[in-house]
């Protein structure tokens, strides 16, 4: 079945440090892919997604690229801030019911 | 535009008691989802439906847990009766497709606690 791998965590960076945080996936067919963001105390928020091998989503400085190659979509941000801190789920949706398949999510600090 | 709800925020009970959650999608969105998400892990999809009917419950432990969503719209994930290993966050989510777009849209969640 699919499934999303995401790196252990939690991360803990300084503000303006550059993150990156590895997400790999395996599914059949062509999955869309997402990352996620839960902010503390909120709900699940979509931050990016691509649709198609070698699209780049982006959002708030973050961006991610579709990687079929090596099945990956990477999350990436240049300068982190405070506000930056929250949990990131890597995600993908296959199938006629674009069911969401998660995985463990990473916990992000941001110290100033 | 109004977000999804979800209804209660939080909610204790002791196992082998029963409870309710509650769900209004956002307006127009035929598809819904019940995940739940327990504790340092990533969401898991417990069931969803378009429009009043279900097209994925493989997932959903129906010996104790069931959903419904009679008239399309709000949808009720039931629990009875509880288990401890049932505590976790239950998150609805709904979904908006169209020419360019496919995304969830998820509610802020019930957190369960079972005793």
């Amino acid at each position: 079945g699919d499934s999303v791998t995401q790196m252990e965590g939690p991360v803990t960076l300084s503000e303006e440090a550059f993150l990156t945080i590895n997400c790999t996936y395996t599914a059949t067919g062509y999955p869309s892919l997402f990352w996620y963001v839960q902010y503390p105390g909120e709900g699940l928020q979509l931050l990016l997604k691509a649709t198609k091998a070698d699209d780049k989503g982006s959002n708030k400085g973050f961006e991610a690229t579709y990687r079929k190659e090596t099945t990956s979509f990477h999350l990436e941000k240049g300068s982190v801030q405070v506000s930056d801190s929250a949990v990131y789920f890597c995600a993908l949706s296959s199938g006629a019911n674009s069911k969401l398949t998660f995985g463990k999510g990473i916990t992000l600090s941001v110290r100033p | 535009e109004a977000g999804v709800a979800q209804s209660p925020r939080y909610k204790i009970i002791e196992k082998r008691q029963s409870v309710a959650f509650w769900c209004n999608p956002i307006s127009g969105h035929a598809t819904l989802y019940w995940y739940q998400q327990i504790l340092g892990q990533g969401p898991k999809l417990l069931i969803q439906f378009q429009n009043n009917g279900v097209v994925d419950d493989s997932q959903l432990p129906k010996d104790r847990f069931s959903a419904e969503r009679l008239k399309g719209v709000d949808s009720t994930l039931k629990i009875q009766p509880a288990k401890l290993e049932d505590s976790a966050v239950y998150l609805c989510a709904s979904r908006v497709k169209g020419a360019g777009t496919d995304t969830q849209y998820f509610g802020p969640g019930t957190r369960l606690t079972v005793l």
